[in-house]
């Protein structure tokens, strides 16, 4: 079966400008996360999602930062008036409730220039 | 202080070699997990762990939970297992990182 797909997979933009990455997760998982990877640093996380429950936001590191998810399918990660410190790889993970393992999406490289 | 500290963050060895990676958590934990990342940045689990030990292949996890204290050993190491060997812990829903083990296996 299909894993968890993210799109695009390299994104450059301007600073100060907005940017929208997907994340589709493995069809019935009902988690999702969104992580951040500097260049040269550990994964950090962002935002959690899970079924219907208010999402855990705290890891979003400004309010320039958001995310949403419909249902139990896709997310989005919003992030506004880019700044050079956004650039990183963000990655997706989701997995099954009652399940401890993730499954990591390929990424989102994003360059702000 | 990092709630999860591994060691070493760089580690160089011969193909062939017995491989050991740390990893010290500081939080209570329900699992604790390695991953794999290779060059391209692609995420993969290698092992979830609760207690004991679990083995795939060439590769070992232990965890020992009163000294908060995991070990990833590889047997028999092979180029192809140069890698980022990244340690996670699941206190609550969310995971917590370690920095990360840089592998690099020469032939």
């Amino acid at each position: 079966g299909a894993g968890v797909s993210q799109s695009p997979s390299n994104k450059v933009t301007e600073k100060g400008k907005d940017v929208e990455l997907r994340c589709d997760p493995i069809s019935g998982h009902t988690a999702l996360y969104w992580y951040r990877q500097r260049l040269g640093q550990g994964l950090e996380f962002l935002i959690y999602f899970q079924g219907n429950s208010a999402p855990d936001k705290s890891g979003l590191p400004s309010d320039r930062f958001s995310a949403e998810r419909t249902g139990e399918s896709v997310s989005t990660l919003t992030i506004q008036r880019t700044q050079q410190e956004d650039s990183a790889v963000y990655l997706c993970a989701s997995r099954i409730a009652g399940a401890y393992e993730q499954y990591f999406g390929p990424g989102t490289r994003l360059t702000v220039t | 202080k990092n709630e999860v500290e591994q060691s070493p963050q760089n580690l160089t060895a011969q193909e062939g070699e017995f491989i050991t990676i740390n990893c010290s958590y500081s939080v209570g934990i329900s699992a604790l997990h390695w991953l794999q990342q290779h060059p391209g940045g692609g995420i993969v689990s290698l092992f979830m762990l609760s207690s004991g030990k679990k083995k795939h292949g060439r590769l070992i996890a232990t965890i020992n939970i009163q000294e908060k204290h995991s070990s990833l050993h590889i047997t028999a190491s092979h180029p192809r297992d140069s890698a980022v060997y990244i340690c996670a812990v699941r206190p609550a829903q969310k995971l917590v990182f370690g920095q990360g083990t840089r592998l690099t296996i020469n032939p």
